[in-house]
């Protein structure tokens, strides 16, 4: 069974970098046919979806958030990585990673819990 | 990209059925089968009940069902149960190679 778990600071201040990590048990982050993905909820919304990455490195973004936005992974440690610079309050949010299966279901079937990050002063 | 509309509520009394449209546009939901429902509960991971538009995991109750038509997907919940109250949300790969979720729908058994 695969298990993914957030870790990251719970608070973090305006215009400054936000950085979580998703540790992946259960099966490897190197296995083909498996993205690496970032998603979000804001308090009362639906969820965002933010990029996802391939155990290669190779990255894909959400263009809204491009700018903003880096992956990486760590295959070693079976751990991939967020940082997200510059936040805004509007960047509080329940961040969510999560396994997208291109190869049997083509959705994303295992999540962690998620991990609340404010964005205050 | 917008995200998906989906109703804030639907509820029903036990043994009921209740159904949770999913509306997006010919770029997502009108273009690809790959539509998702996931079910989540307070606190609680979420967790994936239909894959392409109509597929259950393994583990999954029959009594969920999943249909397209056009730009909207929908979940069928049939038999409806207590264990069954949770918010719900729909998912559709775009034609802009992203993701797009629906805003939630809670589903409330009387």
């Amino acid at each position: 069974q695969v298990q993914l778990q957030e870790s990251g600071p719970g608070l973090v201040k305006p215009s400054q970098t936000l950085s979580l990590t998703c540790t992946v048990s259960g099966g490897s982050i190197s296995r083909v046919g498996y993205y690496w993905t970032w998603i979000r909820q804001h308090p009362g919304k639906g969820p965002e979806w933010i990029g996802n990455i391939y155990y290669s490195g190779s990255t894909y973004y959400n263009p809204l958030l491009r700018s903003r936005v880096t992956f990486s992974v760590d295959t070693s440690k079976n751990q991939f990585s967020l940082n997200l610079n510059s936040v805004t309050a509007a960047d509080t949010a329940v961040y969510y990673c999560a396994r997208e299966d291109t190869v049997t279901t083509i959705s994303f079937d295992y999540w962690g819990q998620g991990t609340l990050v404010t964005v205050s002063s | 990209q917008s995200a998906l509309t989906q109703p804030p509520s639907v509820s029903g009394s036990p043994g009921q059925s209740v159904t949770i449209s999913c509306t997006g546009t010919s770029s997502d939901v009108g273009s690809y089968n790959r539509v998702s429902w996931y079910q989540q509960s307070p606190g609680t991971a979420p967790k994936l009940m239909i894959y392409e538009v109509n597929s259950r995991p393994s583990g999954v109750p029959d009594r969920f069902s999943g249909s397209k038509s056009g730009n909207t997907a929908s979940l069928t919940i049939s038999g409806l149960q207590a264990e069954d109250e949770a918010d719900y949300f729909c998912n559709s790969y775009t034609s802009s190679s992203t993701w797009v979720f629906g805003g939630g729908t809670k589903v409330t058994v009387l």
